[in-house]
């Protein structure tokens, strides 16, 4: 099975750049979602494809994907970022949707 | 404006079903295949299966086949999740979600429902 792997915490201090990865075998070629979780909510989409933001998103939230690793970059972090965030794709082999491991973003 | 509401929390015991609802508003219901997620707690998010609401048909994750099913009624735009044979570890919290047919991202979702098994 496909598996996603993210880091389980990432800590950011306010006004600085978090980097949230999520790494698997030739993840470039497929569409990455991802998630914002807040303790006791539903996931709320932040970026899709790893290229663009739903409405009301704002523009800090961005995400990257090439090779063996994409990326959601949180920049000027505010404290209503922290949560957690996992990454998502479609596994065409499984025929399944997979979800990452999840991380946990601290604001210090 | 697009939802997804679902069930009440559910307290059941091992070997039981349990039966999940989530209705959908403010969309063409058969147009968008909703999927299931679930979410013991403290841990991550862990994919169900899917159902096609146009024609019924499901597609379930290879973790639960042979457990769970999903089904739909068109009359009032709801989907159900039904899982049988209930251990502790079905423990989590089910949400049903909105599949964007586009790029394969989930853009709404449910608010969740609590299932508890416990004897």
């Amino acid at each position: 099975s496909y598996v996603l792997t993210q880091p389980p915490s990432v800590s950011v201090a306010p006004g600085q750049m978090a980097r949230i990865t999520c790494g698997a075998n030739n993840i470039g070629t497929k569409s990455v979602h991802w998630y914002q979780q807040k303790p006791g909510q539903a996931p709320v989409l932040v970026d899709y494809d790893a290229s663009d933001r739903p409405s009301g998103i704002p523009q800090r939230f961005s995400g990257s994907n090439s090779g063996n690793t994409a990326t959601l970059t949180i920049s000027r972090v505010e404290a209503g970022d922290e949560a957690d965030y996992y990454c998502q794709v479609f596994d065409f082999d499984s025929d399944h949707y997979v979800f990452g491991t999840g991380t946990k973003v601290t604001v210090l | 404006q697009v939802q997804l509401v679902q069930s009440g929390a559910e307290v059941m015991k091992p070997g039981a079903s349990v039966k999940v609802s989530c209705k959908a508003s403010g969309y063409t219901f058969t147009g968008y295949y909703i999927h299931w997620v679930r979410q013991a707690p403290g841990q991550g998010l862990e994919w169900m299966g899917w159902i096609n609401p146009n024609s019924g048909g499901p597609n379930y994750a290879q973790n639960f086949q042979g457990r769970v099913t999903m089904t739909r009624d068109t009359s009032i735009n709801t989907v159900y999740m039904q899982l049988s044979g209930l251990r502790f570890d079905d423990t989590a919290v089910y949400f049903c979600a909105r599949l964007n047919p586009l790029l394969g991202d989930f853009d709404y979702w449910g608010q969740g429902t609590l299932v508890t098994v416990s004897s």
